[in-house]
């Protein structure tokens, strides 16, 4: 089983229509995670942080569910600029204290006139 | 979060040659990231770089074929060495700036070998 998991998709959405991602995570020791946008041919971007009792920025919505480790990311109203690959990152900790990123091989998504 | 600027941006060798890609940060960093990209899949963890020490390398991945350096703090090398075609990829460095911050990437070493 892979340590961090995601649907790779394509989603193909009209605009405006509201999608959302899973990503499940074998660890239950891991102890941050973020979701990350990389557009063709450049690098990932933090899209944002996932807190424990959620966030949202703007049409974004994440949550973390640790009892079932899945995070999620909601995306409302969706912009033909939004479409992109979108990645999961599970940070674990290592010897030594410090924190390896594990990365999801991506969600696919299209938004469409 | 930080700034990293990653050379070259891209590059096409022959095969049995070496590439050493470069990263350099505008703050000070503890830990480095080098990673693989292959089309269409995500990104593989090569090796964790600290300053002063050895690197860690990921199973798969050893030192002879991407020997690493960390000179100091905001400074990193990755070579691949004796080239394939296999190793045609996006190698892309990483840092992170603080647990919550998540991680900046430099915009990444686009590689064919030939």
């Amino acid at each position: 089983r892979k340590e961090v998991e995601q649907d790779p998709g394509p989603f193909n959405v009209p605009e405006g229509a509201t999608v959302a991602f899973n990503c499940t995570y074998s660890n239950s020791a891991s102890q941050s995670f973020f979701w990350y946008r990389q557009d063709c041919r450049k690098e990932p971007k933090l899209l944002m942080s996932v807190y424990s009792s959620g966030n949202e920025d703007g049409r974004f919505t994440a949550q973390l569910n640790r009892a079932s480790q899945y995070i999620s990311l909601l995306i409302r109203d969706s912009k033909l600029s939004d479409s992109a690959t979108y990645l999961c990152v599970v940070n674990s900790g290592a010897s030594g204290g410090s924190y390896i990123p594990t990365f999801g091989r991506g969600t696919s998504l299209i938004v469409h006139p | 979060s930080a700034v990293i600027s990653q050379k070259p941006s891209r590059d096409i060798c022959q095969r049995g040659t070496s590439l050493t890609i470069q990263c350099q940060v505008d703050s000070q960093v503890t830990m480095m990231f080098w990673y693989r990209q292959q089309p269409g899949q995500s990104l593989t963890l090569i090796a964790t770089a600290n300053q002063g020490s050895e690197a860690t390398y990921e199973s798969g991945f050893v030192i002879d074929k991407f020997p690493i350096s960390r000179p100091n703090l905001t400074f990193s090398t990755l070579t691949v060495s004796n080239m394939s075609p296999e190793d045609s990829s996006i190698y892309l460095c990483s840092v992170q700036i603080g647990q919550e911050y998540g991680y900046t990437f430099g915009s990444g070493t686009r590689l064919t070998v030939v």
